[in-house]
């Protein structure tokens, strides 16, 4: 099945040792998305690519960085990981159509920070 | 800028009984999309349903359905024969119907409790 794939399901990193997660999908979509998400709470935008073209959001702390080395695979990598920084984080993808706009999203990685 | 509410942070319903959830959103824009997205306990967030705007029709998904009352810019949902499977966080969003880089504008969410 085509799916979004998200590697590893569980992180555990030391504070301030740089970490990195992947992202894969299937679907050949040319839009992909990182969120961060805290407990109970809604996902929250970093970044995205369409294509190649990286767009950063504004409040994107500089730790928050990005790598779209092909259209099937994203990393999101945290150089210098603090302890605000444990969170689930969300890939997703959606088709460069505008139609319907739907987002599909990857199981997420959570990040363990000690 | 478009911004989503969901003012309950928490419902229960009895299993087999119908509930709704809120949603209220505000925008500029005549053509839009809205979702309602549930996100299982450590699981996957999957797509309930989809709305079209321009549509007057409101969307159905089997036991899902919306109530979309566009001029009030309100997106509810309502789940008919709640199913112990229902229990998730439910999250409203908003997207753009043009621009390439369409972002999803989220509420804050629903945690739903089924009770058997």
């Amino acid at each position: 099945d085509a799916m979004v794939i998200q590697n590893p399901r569980y992180q555990v990193t030391q504070f301030g040792k740089p970490v990195t997660l992947s992202c894969s999908q299937t679907l050949n979509h040319n839009v992909m998305y990182w969120y961060q998400q805290k407990s109970s709470q809604a996902p929250k935008l970093l970044f995205h690519y369409y294509d190649k073209d990286f767009n950063n959001e504004a409040d994107t702390p500089d730790n928050f960085q990005s790598r779209r080395p092909n259209t099937s695979f994203c990393f999101l990598d945290i150089r210098s990981p603090g302890l605000g920084d444990a969170a689930m984080y969300l890939c997703a993808t959606r088709g460069g159509r505008a139609y319907y706009n739907e987002q599909f999203f990857g199981p997420g990685t959570r990040l363990t920070v000690l | 800028a478009q911004t989503v509410t969901q003012s309950q942070p928490e419902m229960s319903v009895q299993e087999a009984e119908t509930v709704t959830l809120s949603c209220t959103y505000d925008t500029s824009e005549s053509d839009y999309y809205l979702f309602w997205y549930k996100q299982p306990p450590s699981r996957q967030m999957i797509l309930v349903i989809r709305q079209e705007a321009y549509k007057q029709q409101n969307a159905t998904e089997n036991r899902f359905s919306v109530n979309f009352q566009k001029a009030a810019k309100s997106f509810s949902l309502k789940i008919s024969d709640s199913q112990l499977g229902d229990a998730a966080m439910y999250f409203c969003a908003y997207t753009s119907l043009t621009g390439a880089n369409s972002k999803l504008t989220f509420g804050k969410g629903i945690t739903l409790s089924v009770r058997p």
